[in-house]
């Protein structure tokens, strides 16, 4: 099946620093990837919505500045934590959304998350 | 506005018991609905899908009917295996939209 990579599944930062995740969708195309966090015993919040070539579209509540996400390719996907405070941490997943095209559905797949713990 | 509501866990049960965990939706129009499943250490997989009223996803023994008039996509298995430890989510993707809202989660663990 299609694969989806995240990295780096775990990082640990210091208060105020930035760090990058990135999503990779391996073996397929996605114009559409999605960013989702998710709180323990808690479901997967949507934070955003990538799309390739523009900009991202933020979920209401989710601050832009700080949770910056650039689409640069059909295959890649990034996730910037600014200014990272320790109620960021979290676990952040992303997913690829393949076609729908003559072949595909558009099925969601997803990334195998990203924890971030920050100190 | 779009929600999906699923039975806490944690379920906890011996192998081959029956297992239903509750799934309920709130949405406009006519969203699809999906469970996925998330094993330890692996992203998430989606597991069954159904995209209209009455309609019954299946797949490795696990099914769920969209049940339009009760606003329910349950996930029921008849015979569960350890193999089945995993948190299972439920979620729909909303009739004119591309993301979708999942529900918290439920986990299941299967004694052998």
């Amino acid at each position: 099946g299609a694969v989806v990579s995240q990295h780096p599944s775990r990082v640990i930062c210091k208060s105020g620093t930035s760090v990058k995740i990135e999503c990779r969708s391996l073996d397929f195309q996605a114009t559409t990837m999605f960013w989702y966090r998710q709180f323990p015993k808690k479901s997967l919040m949507l934070m955003a919505t990538s799309n390739e070539g523009s900009k991202a579209t933020y979920e209401q509540g989710v601050e832009k500045d700080k949770f910056l996400i650039n689409h640069a390719s059909l295959t890649l996907s990034t996730l910037t934590v600014t200014s990272a405070h320790p109620e960021d941490s979290s676990f952040y997943i992303c997913s690829a959304r393949r076609g729908p095209d003559r072949v595909n559905t558009g099925e969601l797949f997803f990334g195998e998350g990203s924890r971030l713990t920050v100190l | 506005g779009n929600s999906v509501t699923q039975m806490e866990g944690p379920v906890t049960l011996s192998e081959e018991a029956f297992l239903t965990i509750n799934c309920t939706y709130t949405a406009t129009g006519y969203p699809s609905l999906f469970w996925y499943v998330q094993y330890p250490g692996e992203g998430l997989q989606l597991l069954l899908k159904a995209t209209k009223a009455d309609d019954k996803g299946s797949n490795k023994g696990f099914e769920a009917t969209y049940r339009k008039e009760t606003t329910s996509f349950h996930l029921e298995k008849g015979s569960v295996q350890v193999s089945d430890s995993a948190v299972y989510f439920c979620a729909l993707r909303p009739s004119s939209a591309s993301k979708i809202i999942f529900g918290s989660g439920t986990r299941l663990s299967i004694r052998p």
